[in-house]
């Protein structure tokens, strides 16, 4: 079983719609990560959150220590959203742990 | 600032071959990790390097090494190259000073080994 677990691995949605994606682990975290990667291969942070809830624009991340699980929502979905979201926890000492990662399609 | 710069971004290799990749982090930044993607994988984190030492590895073969330089700049190197070292290999830079560990990545070097 991985230590980081997302789900659904592929998403298609129509352009206005409410997108979530889910991330579950299983290992100590001192923070969790939602990060973007385009086609190409750039990786841009999104979110570091170790509590509560963070908003940036149309992008939502929450996160559950106790159930160890955080989600990632996107309000009012748009075609340039189109990418892979990746969540990432971090360990103490630095590393990052990845999932495999959402492929998410936003059709116009 | 130019944020994370890494150098090639496209190599092409046989097997057997050696490789350089270089990765300059943010500007403020100490710490730099590597990191091996495969194609419809997430991230695999190779090593980590601090102060000019490996600070951290992943589970990967010694083939796998790396160098951190004075002004915080690394290199990783892989030796002996297998076609499944073929892969985009990310650098990631942050700094162990602050109360995060936030990570900046670069735009990446796509390994192809043939």
């Amino acid at each position: 079983k991985n230590e980081v677990e997302q789900s659904p691995q592929n998403l298609t949605a129509q352009e206005g719609e409410f997108i979530t994606i889910n991330c579950s682990y299983s290992v100590g975290i001192s923070a969790l990560h939602w990060l973007q990667q385009h086609p190409g291969g750039g990786i841009v942070s999104l979110f570091m959150l170790s509590s509560g809830k963070k908003k940036h624009g149309r992008l939502i991340a929450t996160i559950n220590i106790q159930e160890k699980h955080s989600s990632l929502h996107i309000t009012a979905s748009h075609p340039r959203d189109s990418a892979v979201y990746i969540c990432a926890v971090g360990g103490s000492q630095g590393n990052l742990i990845f999932g495999k990662g959402t492929k998410l399609s936003v059709k116009p | 600032d130019a944020g994370v710069t890494q150098s090639p971004t496209h190599l092409i290799k046989t097997r057997g071959q050696q490789v350089t990749l270089r990765c300059s982090p943010k500007s403020g930044h100490d710490t730099v990790s590597w990191y091996q993607q495969a194609l419809g994988q997430g991230p695999q984190f190779i090593f980590q390097y601090y102060e000019e030492e490996e600070r951290q590895r992943g589970n990967f073969p010694d083939r796998f090494s790396g160098h951190q330089f004075p002004n915080y700049s690394s290199e990783l190197n892989v030796n002996a190259l297998l076609l499944g070292d073929s892969a985009l290999y990310l650098c990631a830079s942050s700094t162990l000073r602050g109360p995060s560990y936030e990570q900046y990545f670069g735009p990446g070097t796509r390994l192809t080994v043939t």
